[in-house]
């Protein structure tokens, strides 16, 4: 299996919503990793996850809350976000643990995520 | 902070005319990585460049690594519809961060 799974594909959620957004991979990959994509715009990096341990946060506002339950699975819980955080939420995954630039990464579908 | 400017933005061609996009950053780059993004997708690793002046091909696709490790092309002979997407490059940065060019979109008239 090498795949990055995303769920759910599109969301709509309003501002005073509490949602989830969940990632799974079974390549036995230790690393993890939340971006977001605005339109015509390069994947921004917002966390990363090292043996289920947050390693990386990019000063991501605090209503973004990752959680990484095990090895395979990574949530991005929102709560009362702004229209402007309407993107593209990708997940992805790398077999090197080490933050590294060199790591490949495996991206998921991603969720397509619209705050009314 | 790093930056890696790549261009064109935009690229428009008759198919089975080439393709290039370059990438360059005014610090040294450790490695370099691209990616291509389908239209409603989701970006996927192409491949990695780590040694200086380095060229690696993948059937019509030749990637090239600068001297000086600041830049980066890739070049597509002879494109085809299925080419069609985002080209984004990631140089590695001095933080160990992979630092995401803008992404150059290519179309292609059949």
């Amino acid at each position: 299996d090498t795949e990055v799974t995303q769920t759910p594909k599109h969301l709509v959620m309003g501002m005073t919503n509490k949602k989830s957004l969940k990632c799974e991979q079974h390549m036995g990959h230790r690393a993890m990793y939340w971006y977001k994509q605005k339109a015509k715009k390069p994947p921004e990096l917002m966390f990363v996850y090292s043996y289920e341990k947050l390693s990386i946060n990019e000063s991501v506002p605090s209503r973004f809350s990752p959680e990484c339950p095990n090895s395979s699975l990574l949530n991005l819980h929102l709560h009362a976000l702004q229209p402007e955080d309407s993107a593209l939420y990708l997940c992805a995954s790398s077999q090197q643990v080490a933050f590294s630039s060199y790591n490949e990464q495996f991206f998921g579908p991603g969720t397509r995520l619209t705050v009314l | 902070g790093q930056q890696v400017m790549q261009i064109p933005q935009y690229q428009h061609v008759q198919e089975g005319e080439d393709f290039t996009t370059y990438c360059n950053s005014s610090t040294t780059l450790s490695n370099i990585q691209w990616y291509k993004q389908r239209p409603g997708g989701h970006p996927v690793f192409l491949i990695q460049l780590v040694k200086s002046g380095e060229v690696k091909k993948q059937k019509r696709l030749t990637f090239q690594f600068g001297e000086a490790k600041k830049n980066s092309s890739l070049h597509i002979t002879a494109t085809q519809t299925t080419d069609v997407g985002t080209y984004f490059c990631a140089g590695g940065g001095s933080q160990g961060n992979l630092i995401f060019g803008k992404g150059t979109k290519l179309s292609v008239k059949p």
